[in-house]
């Protein structure tokens, strides 16, 4: 069976210090991982995503995700946040048909809602 | 990018009535467009799968005659909710594809008085 678990339901950080949002995954299959923010009142955007071409992705705005296989994780981490980072992150699983297509069933976390102090 | 974008972003109705959201890729032509449901505090869960010029496909749960669900051009795909009741109440979402992602609307709050 696939499934998300993102570990916080809410993180907050100070500006400019790093950001760790947490998700394990299971899967049956080699999996599509993704990562999506969510700002109030848009729709979600791709952050990045992890095809097995490389363990350590990086995506926009500076953030990038780690895919540890022994771990089932798939941690986003940013070094140093940024007051426009608040928003809603949601950690993004994919039967899908291909590599790193979201063309398949989505699995979603519950979101993690981040909140940056200044 | 692509753009999804829904319509109404809020709407509040009173037991018993029906709501429509609409539900437009921009600027791009989508074969397959996907309604999810959003609980506060919780994951999106998929509701059905609409394509183009056929009848939806709905997940296991969802009541089609309640979430009645109409994809009559490549730009445009409606969900109505039919009798609605407090519990419908939920934040609803729906995407649109290229031949390789999905992209996302903005959501749709609804909320039954």
């Amino acid at each position: 069976a696939q499934s998300v678990t993102q570990l916080d339901s809410h993180v907050s950080v100070s500006e400019g210090t790093p950001v760790l949002l947490r998700c394990n995954y299971s899967s049956s299959y080699s999996p599509s991982l993704f990562w999506y923010v969510q700002h109030p009142n848009k729709g979600l955007q791709l952050l990045l995503k992890y095809t097995s071409a490389a363990t350590l992705v990086k995506g926009i705005n500076g953030f990038e995700a780690e895919f540890k296989k022994s771990e089932t994780s798939f941690h986003l981490t940013k070094p140093s946040a940024h007051m426009s980072d608040a928003a809603e992150y949601f950690c993004v699983l994919s039967e899908g048909y291909d590599r790193g297509s979201t063309l398949g069933r989505l699995y979603f976390g519950r979101g993690t809602q981040l909140t940056v102090w200044p | 990018g692509a753009v999804v974008s829904q319509h109404p972003s809020r709407v509040i109705c009173k037991s018993g009535t029906s709501v429509k959201i609409e539900c437009r890729s921009l600027d791009f032509q989508a074969t397959t467009m996907f309604w999810y449901r959003q609980f506060p505090k919780q994951s999106l869960m998929l509701m059905a799968t609409s394509n183009e010029g056929s009848k939806a496909t709905y997940e296991q749960g969802v009541e089609k005659d309640k979430f009645l669900i109409n994809h009559a051009s490549l730009t445009l795909s409606t969900l109505t909710v039919t009798s609605a009741h407090p519990e419908d109440s939920s934040f609803y979402i729906c995407s649109a594809t290229t031949s390789y992602e999905q992209y996302f609307g903005p959501g749709t709050r609804l909320t039954v008085t």
